[in-house]
């Protein structure tokens, strides 16, 4: 199945910088949906986003619906250990009971 | 208000065994799913419930059979486990005319 390109895959920071990843697809979606999985744990709903050019924060995160409708970005700003953990775009289209998924961005913060 | 459950947390089968997957929600909605989820493949939709009584497949339904057996309760039922079924089997519900999907803590299951 189709799965969304996230990038960057994997990111290295330390504790107190920015971050920003995106999510991009080949098809438009009118839902796009931010969530965090931590180890051994299933994925929390962080934004949920339903309006083209959309800017929602949730803290210290920040999150935007692309203008294309094509794409999705994810920022958090002062990174915290806390925010270690594996982060998951979503898209969606209403009547269609089935998400699509980005393949991750793995964030790691050096203390 | 306990969101979304599922029991077990861990198991281990060998190839053959069945088994059934419990997930129970407290959050009133109507829509259910069953994902599996494994290194490198992302989350895959197994089966879903749009609705109490009824059941669809979704990308990667074979071995497996679910039964949605009220509102709360969805279940997902391995008949013969086979290796390649060992994942991380993760439940979620959706309520109508929203498209966030809640998920549940997952099952880590590991067939020899």
């Amino acid at each position: 199945g189709q799965q969304l390109n996230q990038s960057p895959q994997s990111m290295f920071i330390q504790e107190g910088e920015d971050v920003s990843m995106n999510c991009t697809s080949s098809s438009i979606f009118n839902t796009w949906l931010w969530y965090k999985q931590e180890p051994g744990e299933g994925p929390v709903l962080l934004i949920a986003l339903y309006k083209a050019g959309e800017l929602t924060s949730n803290g210290r995160l920040t999150a935007q619906f692309g203008i294309t409708r094509k794409d999705s970005f994810l920022n958090i700003s002062a990174s915290i250990p806390s925010d270690v953990g594996i982060y998951f775009c979503a898209g969606n289209n209403f009547g269609n009971e089935k998400l699509t998924f980005g393949t991750g961005t793995r964030l790691t913060i050096i203390p | 208000n306990a969101g979304v459950t599922q029991t077990p947390k861990f198991q281990v089968l060998k190839t053959g065994q069945s088994m059934t997957l419990q997930c129970a929600q407290d959050m009133n909605h109507n829509s259910m799913y069953w994902y599996r989820q494994d290194p490198g493949m992302g989350l895959r939709l197994i089966y879903y419930s749009a609705s109490e009584g009824t059941t669809d497949k979704g990308e990667v339904p074979n071995g497996y059979n679910v039964s949605r057996l009220n509102k709360r309760e969805f279940s997902l039922r391995l008949e013969s486990a086979a290796p390649s079924q060992t994942s991380v089997y993760f439940c979620a519900t959706r309520q109508t005319s929203y498209n966030e999907q809640f998920f549940g803590p997952g099952t880590r299951l590991t067939v020899l």
